[in-house]
């Protein structure tokens, strides 16, 4: 079993749309977790930490269920730039290696 | 500020051929890293540098060897390349903190294709 599975989608949406990703974690210790933007041919890129709470920025919501040890990504009023793919990101316990899922395609249509 | 950089950006390299990634990083961050990454993957770790003058395997350092050269680079040597090496590869870096996580900071990735 992969430490970090995340259904690759795609996910396509029009404008304007609600989408949820979720991702599972394996390993139940581990502490830190992260959603990473993945443009087509490029780097990945921080998009935003998640938080016990949950957290929100502007129009991205993340939660954490540690019972249940998954992640989801929440983004409303999609947009056309918001296409790219999403990588579910754990920091391994006690280290600071990441541990990166395989990715969640969202493709937003006009 | 260039972040991290890394050279090549596109590779070609024939069965047995050697050669070496560059990377290098101007935000003064201890933590530098190699990942590939393959269709269905994600992202592999291949070898980390904690700080100047450590190096340590990750999840898939067979075929590889790292020289934390200085603070700023890192560089990732195929020493007898393989059809299995074609990926894309990845340099980050971060700057670690106790207790706290750090964003690591990725390079635009070399394209290799071993024939």
């Amino acid at each position: 079993r992969k430490e970090v599975e995340q259904d690759p989608g795609p996910f396509n949406v029009p404008e304007g749309a609600t989408v949820a990703f979720n991702c599972t974690y394996s390993n139940s210790a581990s502490q830190s977790f992260f959603w990473y933007r993945q443009d087509c041919r490029k780097e990945p890129k921080l998009l935003m930490s998640v938080y016990s709470s949950g957290n929100e920025d502007g129009r991205f919501t993340a939660q954490l269920n540690r019972a249940s040890q998954y992640i989801s990504l929440l983004i409303r009023d999609s947009k056309l730039s918001d296409s790219a793919t999403y990588l579910c990101v754990v920091l391994s316990y006690n280290t600071d290696k990441l541990i990166f899922g395989t990715g969640t395609r969202l493709q937003v249509f006009p | 500020n260039a972040g991290v950089t890394q050279t090549p950006k596109f590779q070609v390299l024939k069965t047995g051929q050697s050669m070496t990634l560059q990377c290098a990083q101007d935000m003064n961050h201890n933590s530098m890293y190699w990942y590939r990454q393959d269709p269905g993957m994600g992202l592999r770790l291949i070898y980390y540098s904690a700080s100047e003058g450590t190096t340590d395997k990750g999840e898939v350092p067979n075929g590889y060897n790292v020289s934390r050269l200085n603070k700023r680079e890192f560089s990732l040597r195929l020493e007898s390349a393989a059809p299995s090496q074609t990926s894309v590869y990845f340099c980050a870096s971060s700057e670690p903190r106790q207790g706290r996580y750090n964003e690591q900071f990725f390079g635009p990735g070399t394209r290799l294709t071993v024939l």
